[in-house]
């Protein structure tokens, strides 16, 4: 097992800029899904991609957007930052639907 | 609305005391539970899960959650910790059906074990 890897592990943007945050999921897994993890705070679901194509959403505005790819890797981009942005991202794949997900190290995205 | 509610928000032992986190949840449909562990500067691991059968799951390093349907309740437990055993952990239910669903967690619960 290859686990889950994201890139890059550390970043600092400006308020207003653009990001990517990107996701390499766990050989064999279909699903992936990215969470938001504000320090102190659990992970809240940002969205999820299966088969490459959106199929659900938590409470994100549609500056938070994302794409998965054929080999199931996958990015998130937010537009916009701000400096509430600031958090922990964490990607997580799965091969079946309530399956247990197996989590990335994540990357602390910081907006000053 | 589907929530998850952890009681304790930071826990205190010394090594060799027993364990039991509370976990709550909100939702209506069929779930599946998890606990997860973060240790410090790590990613979040699987401790254990229940989907179906024996309400008494046994998860790594002698940990183990009781699923009380009649309680909406996932109670983490462990006999006897170990310094080690410093750590966050998080209770997470799954909601949702076929291909969709999400992962809603807890807001965590910090342990932090005396040697």
């Amino acid at each position: 097992e290859t686990g889950v890897t994201q890139s890059p592990t550390h970043l600092i943007k400006t308020r207003g800029q653009q990001v990517t945050l990107r996701c390499s999921s766990q050989s064999g897994h279909n699903t992936v899904s990215w969470y938001q993890q504000a320090l102190g705070q659990g992970p809240q679901f940002i969205f999820q991609y299966y088969r490459e194509e959106e199929n659900g959403r938590g409470n994100f505005p549609p500056r938070f957007s994302g794409l998965q790819f054929p080999n199931y890797s996958s990015e998130l981009n937010v537009n916009a930052l701000e400096l509430d942005d600031s958090a922990l991202y964490l990607c997580a794949s799965s091969f079946q639907q309530g399956g247990g997900y197996t989590f990335g190290s994540g990357t602390r995205l910081t907006v000053v | 609305a589907q929530s998850v509610s952890q009681h304790n928000h930071h826990v205190i032992l010394s090594e060799a005391a027993s364990l039991e986190l509370g976990c709550n949840y909100s939702y209506g449909g069929t779930v599946n539970l998890f606990w997860y562990v973060q240790y410090p500067g790590q990613h979040l691991q699987l401790l254990l899960k229940y989907f179906s059968g024996d309400p008494l799951v046994k998860g790594i390093k002698g940990f183990e959650a009781e699923f009380i349907k009649s309680k909406f309740s996932f109670n983490l437990r462990k006999p006897s910790v170990q310094w080690s055993d410093t750590a966050e952990y998080f209770c997470a239910v799954h909601a949702g059906s076929g291909n969709t669903g999400k992962l809603i967690f807890g807001q965590g619960t910090t342990l932090q074990v005396k040697p």
